[in-house]
């Protein structure tokens, strides 16, 4: 399967600044998908990261808050803007073929908002 | 009614006890299913894949699917404590609909 590498892999960050999260796979791939994973949740998906136009958000996750890009079959960075402590969760990038092949996920990027 | 239901646990077991694990649904039009395994600051890792009802087996693993029960079971026998990790369930009905996952269920295995 594809290897995975996230930066960073955890970070302390203060309310109100962004951080970008970079996701490289060492393989091209077809699906990238940005997941969050709270504290006692289920992992939950924010977007579908597409090459080459605009991600697609699920409810709840818009761009504004969340902004994906995508720029090959390789590579996509995920930004949190304007964080607030509720913000504070593990994001992870996975990767698959299509909807129905299993996810393989990074390692995730562990955030803190204070 | 949540989509996807699993135990959160913590499930403590003896090194070599049969482990069962469980997820139920509500979705009826879910066909894949998947479990995976996440240990402490790592990412979820893909143990074992299946496709509408039945059963699969990987070495120590099986996994069990009882679409008419909605309900899915992952078994390791011979644990060991290297299997001490969380346990995720997760499903999808295909075509462009992403995975639901459970919450996962935190397993220790006891030497």
């Amino acid at each position: 399967s594809a290897v995975i590498s996230q930066k960073p892999s955890r970070d302390i960050c203060q309310r109100g600044t962004s951080l970008t999260i970079q996701c490289q796979v060492d393989s091209q791939v077809t699906m990238m998908f940005w997941y969050r994973q709270q504290p006692g949740q289920s992992l939950t998906l924010i977007a579908t990261a597409n090459q080459g136009s605009e991600a697609t958000y699920e409810s709840g996750f818009v761009i504004d808050k969340f902004p994906i890009s995508r720029p090959n079959l390789t590579f996509s960075t995920l930004t949190v803007s304007n964080m607030s402590p509720e913000d504070s969760s593990i994001y992870l990038c996975s990767v698959g073929t299509d909807y129905n092949s299993p996810l393989h996920f990074g390692n995730g990027t562990r955030l803190t908002v204070t | 009614q949540k989509e996807v239901e699993q135990d959160p646990g913590p499930l403590s077991v003896p090194e070599g006890a049969i482990v069962s694990l469980n997820c139920t649904y509500s979705n009826s039009a879910f066909q894949y299913f998947m479990w995976y395994r996440q240990y402490s600051r790592k990412g979820p890792e893909l143990l074992m894949y299946t496709y509408s009802s039945g059963n699969k087996e990987d070495g120590r693993f099986t996994a069990q699917v009882d679409k008419s029960s909605k309900y899915i079971s992952l078994f390791i026998r011979d644990s060991q404590p290297s299997d001490s990790a969380t346990y995720l369930c997760a499903m999808s009905e295909g075509g462009n609909t992403p995975l639901v996952f459970g919450k996962g269920t935190r397993l220790s295995v006891i030497a």
